[in-house]
Parts: structure tokens; C-alpha cells; sequence
């Protein structure tokens, strides 16, 4: 079975700082890799997915990025945080067959 | 129209009741089916799939699915407190690119 590593489980960064969120996969080759963004009291949003090496996928239009340099490796980034950004941010994998995701511990995010 | 929408509850039942969670979907051509349950602070985990239609049961779980109807549900028989959580509903398309979750129905189960 796959595990995913997401870090760090918690984060404070002022409005304008840069974010690099990393996600790593264990147990499986070549997965589907998702970003989500879960605000406080809602569901998950789908921020990005990945089906390979450097093919990303963005489901929202804002100033976060994502990128997959390599194929168990997953990162969300900004260059400049708003406070809309705040969250708690998931990092979630499926095989091609079944599909079922599963995901990393997350990471909670506050922007100040 | 949101494409997967679940009632956001909550949802009260007592201990040993069976608590019946909702879920439709909007994209006729979606082929895989899931169940997760989300403890507050907590990622959430995979309690159950479901890819035909009909009827599944995995212990006190049972997920249905009409594609016809485009609806999901989960039961949960002989609900216990530890069952208390949001539940949330996810479908994907045909080889699981896109997995959409919806906005998730939170149960209470009263000791």
C-alpha cells in the first residue's frame, strides 16, 4: 500500500513570503498526485493534479504553482502569500487502477 | 450546479441507529465512487469505494450507487460515537485523473 509524506504539519508565514510545500509517495510507481486546499469548516477544494513528470494540471487560477521534478515528488509553491492563502493544504495519491486516493497528514497553513 | 453535493448536516443519531449519508454528482460520464471519513484537524481516510451499481458492504458500511440516478449514499449500521466525523463524497473520472470531493456531511452520534 502507498504512503504519502507531506510536511511540515503546521506553518505560519507572513503575507508576502514565498511557500514550498514538498509531498513525497512510498509503495508505488507512477501515481496520479493531487493538491488540495481545505478551508476551515469546508470541503476540499482541487487545486492541482499530476497524472506524470512535469505534467500539472490546475484546477483553480491563483498565485499558487505546482510541480512534479520527479515521479513520487509532488510541490505546491507560491512566490508571494496572501491571506486568502490560509488552509490546510493535502497532498493526496492514487494508482490508475483502483483510483482511490489516499493522502498525507497535511499541512496547516496561517498566513499573517 | 456544484458537481458533488451532499447535505452539510449535521447529522444526529443515537448510539446503535443507523445514519444514512447522501451524496449526488453532476458528470454522467463519473466511474469511480468513494466514501471518506475526516475527524476534525485530521486527513481525511478512505472507508469505502464503490465502481457499480448497486449495493456494497464492508462490515457495519454499506455504499449504494444509482449511475442512473447519478446518486451515492453510505449506511452505517449500529452507529457508535467513535463514528462521530465528516464524511465526504468523491467521484472521479474514467482513470481517476480528477477526483472531486464534496463539501461533506458532518454525523453525530450520541452516546
Amino acid at each position: 500500500s502507498q504512503t504519502i509524506h507531506q510536511w511540515p504539519a503546521t506553518l505560519v508565514q507572513p503575507v508576502g513570503s514565498p511557500l514550498s510545500l514538498e509531498c513525497t509517495v512510498e509503495g508505488t510507481s507512477n501515481p496520479n498526485l493531487y493538491w488540495y486546499r481545505q478551508a476551515a469548516g469546508r470541503g476540499l477544494q482541487l487545486l492541482f493534479y499530476s497524472v506524470g513528470i512535469g505534467q500539472i494540471s490546475s484546477e483553480v487560477p491563483q498565485n499558487l504553482s505546482a510541480s512534479r521534478p520527479q515521479d513520487r515528488q509532488f510541490i505546491l509553491s507560491s512566490k508571494k502569500l496572501l491571506l486568502s492563502d490560509s488552509g490546510f493544504y493535502l497532498c493526496a495519491g492514487a494508482n490508475r487502477e483502483p483510483t482511490e486516493a489516499f493522502f498525507g497528514q497535511g499541512t496547516r497553513l496561517t498566513v499573517v | 450546479q456544484k458537481e458533488v453535493e451532499q447535505n452539510s448536516g449535521p447529522l444526529s443519531v443515537p448510539e446503535g441507529a443507523i445514519a444514512s449519508l447522501n451524496c449526488t454528482y453532476s458528470d454522467r460520464v463519473s466511474q469511480s465512487f468513494f466514501w471518506y471519513r475526516q475527524y476534525s484537524g485530521k486527513s481525511p481516510e478512505l472507508i469505502m469505494s464503490i465502481y457499480s451499481n448497486g449495493d456494497k458492504e464492508d462490515g457495519r458500511f454499506t455504499a449504494q450507487l444509482n449511475k442512473a440516478s447519478q446518486y451515492v449514499s453510505l449506511l452505517i449500521r449500529d452507529s457508535q460515537p467513535s463514528d462521530s466525523a465528516t464524511y465526504l463524497c468523491a467521484v472521479s473520472n474514467t482513470g481517476g485523473f480528477k477526483t472531486i470531493f464534496g463539501a461533506g456531511t458532518r454525523l453525530f452520534v450520541k452516546a
